[in-house]
């Protein structure tokens, strides 16, 4: 079955530090891969998308994510964390067709 | 600006009662999603549409009733019989003509039992 594992439901750094949420993903051909957010209480915001044009994919807030075939990943990094970076963040694959799997989130706790 | 609506953000509900959660987007998308989310379990899809008048089951359906009579609009009725129900709970939409299409997610219901 097509899946989405994040590696850790909880992960701290402080601020300033580098973000690094993991993601991997079980797919028999290069599928589609997405990073989102969510803060409390709300919808899901998309933060990256990869589609096959680029294994480096910018997204929104700072954030990237590298797509790596031969480890079968797409963890998102960003630089330097900021207080507002707090939330909880998703991988998502679309391995044919357009089912979503989602992962089951990562929260991130940036502490001042 | 375009995007999706949910209403109400927090519901309630009495035993044996059944409620409708409501989703209205306006970004022309063809299919629309309605996805359950439980601490630590991520989201899980209950029912989906990718064209009006026609939808599919998701992983958890049995409990949850939907429709699709206008390409707008994808009301979710959370039935008496499914005995679980309080959650959070998420539409979402995005464009069908093709893959890899990113879905967007409104800001969700929360819906609690009396």
């Amino acid at each position: 079955a097509q899946s989405v594992t994040q590696l850790g439901s909880h992960v701290s750094v402080s601020e300033g530090a580098l973000v690094l949420l993991r993601c991997n993903y079980s797919s028999s051909v290069p599928p589609y891969l997405f990073w989102y957010v969510q803060y409390p209480n709300q919808g899901l915001q998309l933060l990256l998308k990869y589609t096959s044009a680029a294994t480096l994919v910018k997204g929104i807030n700072g954030f990237e994510a590298e797509f790596k075939k031969s480890e079968t990943s797409f963890h998102l990094t960003k630089p330097s964390a900021h207080m507002s970076d707090a939330a909880e963040y998703f991988c998502a694959v679309i391995p044919t067709g357009n089912q979503f799997y989602f992962g089951t989130g990562t929260s991130l706790t940036v502490i001042p | 600006d375009g995007g999706i609506t949910q209403s109400p953000k927090y519901l309630f509900r009495k035993e044996g009662q059944n409620v409708t959660l409501s989703c209205e987007q306006n970004l022309n998308h063809d299919a629309m999603y309605w996805y359950r989310q439980d601490p630590g379990q991520g989201l899980r899809l209950i029912y989906y549409s990718q064209i009006v008048n026609d939808f599919q089951k998701g992983d958890i359906a049995e409990g949850y009733s939907v429709s699709r009579e206008k390409k707008e609009s994808f009301p979710l009725t959370v039935t008496s019989a499914q005995k679980n129900p309080t959650a959070f709970y998420l539409c979402a939409s995005s464009i069908f003509q093709q893959g890899g299409q990113p879905q967007h997610f409104g800001d969700g219901t929360r819906l609690s039992i009396l």
